[in-house]
């Protein structure tokens, strides 16, 4: 059975600091997934790595795929209180369907 | 366009009735997906849809629970017979296509509590 665990599972920090969310597997996953979640609302694609060592950056989030594509990271830069949310890291295999989600990191960002 | 939409929002329940749970997806998508998430926890597969071939049932945690997708379209959850360990909310994607990859993209959810 594949299993995504992801860490720390509760963050609250001040506003402006930095912060890295880890996503870790023992599994290879053809691609990996981030999404973030509000309350009363279904989970949102952030973005979609596949190749290992990848990088990519969205604004201040910046998200890095490993290079065995076992794990990933979610770095946030000068965090603001609207990033405040559920973010849940999904792998996927080639040629599948079945999504693997793993349990979330919930961040709240203080003013 | 019109996003992934899912009724009734909040369904509260008695043990032992059977309910049930209404997705209707993004025109066009050929997949289907339902999941379960449970308070803290991340999502669990329950089972998936693509076009005419069979459904993939696998992540059903028990018989008590079923899904249908008539037309290709609009999608039903039932669970009959509910208990407690049922509460949760159930969330319903589509996608324009299954594999990796691809994008999708999530209803609100339907909160169920089972009393």
């Amino acid at each position: 059975t594949q299993l995504l665990e992801q860490s720390p599972q509760f963050l609250s920090i001040q506003e402006g600091e930095n912060l890295t969310v880890y996503c870790n597997s023992s599994s290879v996953f053809s691609s990996l997934q981030w999404y973030r979640q509000e309350p009363g609302e279904g989970p949102v694609l952030l973005v979609t790595v596949v190749t290992g060592g990848e990088v990519k950056k969205l604004k201040r989030l910046t998200f890095q795929f490993g290079d065995a594509r076992k794990d990933s990271s979610l770095h946030i830069t000068a965090a603001q209180p609207g990033d405040t949310g559920l973010y849940l890291c999904a792998g996927q295999n080639t040629g599948g369907f079945k999504t693997i989600f793993g349990a979330g990191t919930r961040l709240f960002v203080k003013a | 366009g019109a996003g992934v939409s899912q009724s009734p929002s909040n369904k509260v329940t008695e043990k032992g009735k059977d309910v049930e749970l209404r997705c209707d997806p993004i025109s066009g998508h050929t997949a289907l997906y339902w999941y379960r998430q449970s308070l803290g926890q991340g999502l669990e597969f329950l089972i998936y849809f693509q076009g005419n071939s069979a459904p993939d049932k696998s992540g059903l945690p028990s018989d008590r629970f079923s899904a249908e997708r008539t037309g290709g379209s609009v999608s039903t959850l039932t669970i009959q017979r509910t208990q407690q360990e049922d509460s949760a909310v159930y969330l319903c994607a589509s996608s324009l296509r299954s594999g990796s990859k691809d994008t999708q993209y999530f209803g609100p959810g339907t909160r169920l509590t089972v009393l």
